[in-house]
């Protein structure tokens, strides 16, 4: 069973914030959330994570809803190098990624 | 710089001829995967190892083996390779439970004739 939904694809402007929305409505206690991006056939890369507070690096911000069943990724300007495939992962700890589909963002000029 | 290295990058074979594929990383991480990427089915895990000599089954791991004899280092083995174990293939690496996965290294294609 899946357990996050996300938008096949988004498109967003180069320079505009990008937000990708992610559903995991059956998240349990212990459970992190985790974002990846894959560009073209290259390795996945780590974005952030977290557990229940809104978390930011130098690369994205992570913002989760108060009952921790969604959860937004926020790329604040958006640049053509981060059109990639986007996974939103729901991961207790210990145990191993599970990637879906994931969302295929679009950077348009 | 920290890293997880795969060799070969492109690999191409016949069926039944046993290769292996190298993952090596350098941050002295204890937790180290392998996973495969198909069009469609998204990567899947194949096998994790939690530290030396620890090594366990992931979703699909029939037609693979794997080994852990040293921290730095864990390959995949096909013996004998079939064309249904053409994909894109990915090592992982993390250094504890919270950050699972957190490094990948950079792919290997293979290719089973």
């Amino acid at each position: 069973d899946a357990k996050t939904t996300q938008p096949p694809s988004m498109d967003c402007a180069e320079g505009r914030a990008a937000n990708l929305p992610c559903n995991h409505s059956t998240i349990s206690g212990n459970e992190y959330v985790y974002w990846y991006r894959q560009i073209h056939s290259q390795g996945p890369q780590y974005i952030i994570h977290g557990l229940k507070n809104n978390e930011t690096n130098e690369m994205a911000s992570l913002i989760i809803t108060e009952d921790r069943k969604s959860s937004t990724l926020i790329l604040p300007h958006a640049t053509l190098r981060d059109t990639a495939v986007y996974y939103c992962i729901v991961n207790g700890a210990g145990n191993m990624l599970t990637f879906g589909g994931g969302t295929r963002l679009m950077v348009k000029p | 710089e920290a890293q997880v290295t795969q060799n070969p990058r492109y690999l191409i074979t016949v069926t039944g001829k046993k290769l292996t594929v190298t993952c090596s990383q350098n941050m002295n991480h204890e937790y180290m995967s392998w996973y495969r990427q198909d069009p469609g089915l998204g990567l899947r895990q194949i096998y994790y190892s939690m530290n030396v000599e620890v090594t366990d089954k992931g979703d699909v791991p029939e037609g693979y083996k794997v080994s852990r004899k040293e921290k730095r280092n864990f390959p995949l083995i096909l013996e004998s390779p079939s064309p249904n174990q053409t994909s894109l293939y990915f090592c992982a690496s993390s250094r504890d439970l919270s950050t699972v996965g957190k490094f990948f290294g950079p792919g290997t294609r293979l290719t089973v004739l």
